[in-house]
C-alpha cells in the first residue's frame, strides 16, 4: 500500500514569499504530524491535527506558520512572508489514531529560502 | 521540557555489533522509538518498545531500556554495509500530554569493510 507522500519533494523560494507544502497521509490514518528537521538536527514537532482540527500547535514556531486539513486527509502546511531560518525538511507523519500508536513518516519537503 | 541526548558518530567493522545509546529526560514517557535515515529520505521506523518492558528483539535488532537511568539501547547485531545511516532516537510523553514525539540529534553510523 501506498506510504505517506509529500510534495512538491523540494522548493526553493526567496526570502518573503508564501509557500505551500502538502502532505497525503495513509490512507485511514486519523492523526497527522508535521516536523521539522534542520540540518544536522533530529525532527522537531510542529502540529498535530486528530481528523479535521489541530489538537497540539504547541510547536509552530510564530504565526507566519499555519496549517490546515479541511477534510481530515490531506494537510497543507502554509508559510507566509518565508525567512532564511525556516529553510529545512518538513517532515510529515500519519498514525491509524493518535493514542500508542507509531506514526509513520513521509520523505519530507526540503525547503530553501535564498 | 523532554530532551533526548545520543552520541553523534559510531564506526563500527561490518559484522561487528553496533550498539547506539539514548538518554531522555521525560519520566512520563510511555514509548520509546528508533527510527533509521538514509541520505535524501525520510524517517523508515524500526522498532518501539513500551515503557513497561525492559527488552525488545527483532531479528538482528536488540533494544534495551532502563527505565531507572532513563537510557534507551539500540543493538544490530552482524551489522552490514547497508545499515550505514543516522539513527533517531524518539520519546511519547504520558497520554494528555500530546502525542508528539521528541527525538535525540541522531547517530551517524558508519559500517566499514
Amino acid at each position: 500500500g501506498a506510504g505517506v507522500s509529500q510534495t512538491p519533494s523540494n522548493k526553493v523560494t526567496e526570502k518573503g514569499k508564501y509557500v505551500e507544502l502538502r502532505c497525503d497521509p495513509i490512507s485511514g490514518h486519523t492523526a497527522l504530524y508535521w516536523y521539522r528537521q534542520s540540518l544536522g538536527q533530529g525532527p522537531e514537532f510542529l502540529i498535530y491535527f486528530q481528523g479535521t482540527g489541530a489538537a497540539d500547535d504547541s510547536g509552530l514556531p510564530n504565526d507566519r506558520f499555519f496549517a490546515v486539513r479541511p477534510e481530515g486527509s490531506v494537510s497543507t502546511l502554509k508559510i507566509q512572508r518565508t525567512e532564511r531560518g525556516d529553510s529545512a525538511v518538513y517532515l510529515c507523519a500519519s498514525s491509524p489514531k493518535a493514542l500508542g500508536d507509531t506514526q509513520y513518516f513521509g520523505p519530507g519537503t526540503r525547503l530553501t529560502v535564498l | 521540557g523532554e530532551d533526548v541526548e545520543q552520541s553523534l558518530f559510531l564506526s563500527v567493522r561490518e559484522g561487528d555489533s553496533s550498539v547506539i545509546n539514548c538518554t531522555y529526560t521525560d519520566s512520563s514517557s510511555t514509548y520509546l522509538y528508533w527510527y533509521k535515515q538514509e541520505p535524501g529520505a525520510g524517517l523508515q521506523l524500526l522498532t518501539y518498545i513500551f515503557s513497561n518492558m525492559d527488552m525488545k528483539q527483532d531479528q538482528r535488532l536488540t533494544v534495551l531500556l532502563n527505565k531507572k537511568d532513563k537510557h534507551l539501547s539500540l543493538r544490530i547485531a552482524d551489522t552490514q554495509t547497508g545499515d550505514s545511516a543516522i539513527y533517531f532516537c524518539a520519546e511519547k510523553g504520558a497520554p494528555g500530554g500530546g502525542n508528539k514525539l521528541t527525538f535525540g540529534t541522531g547517530t551517524q553510523l558508519k559500517v566499514e569493510l
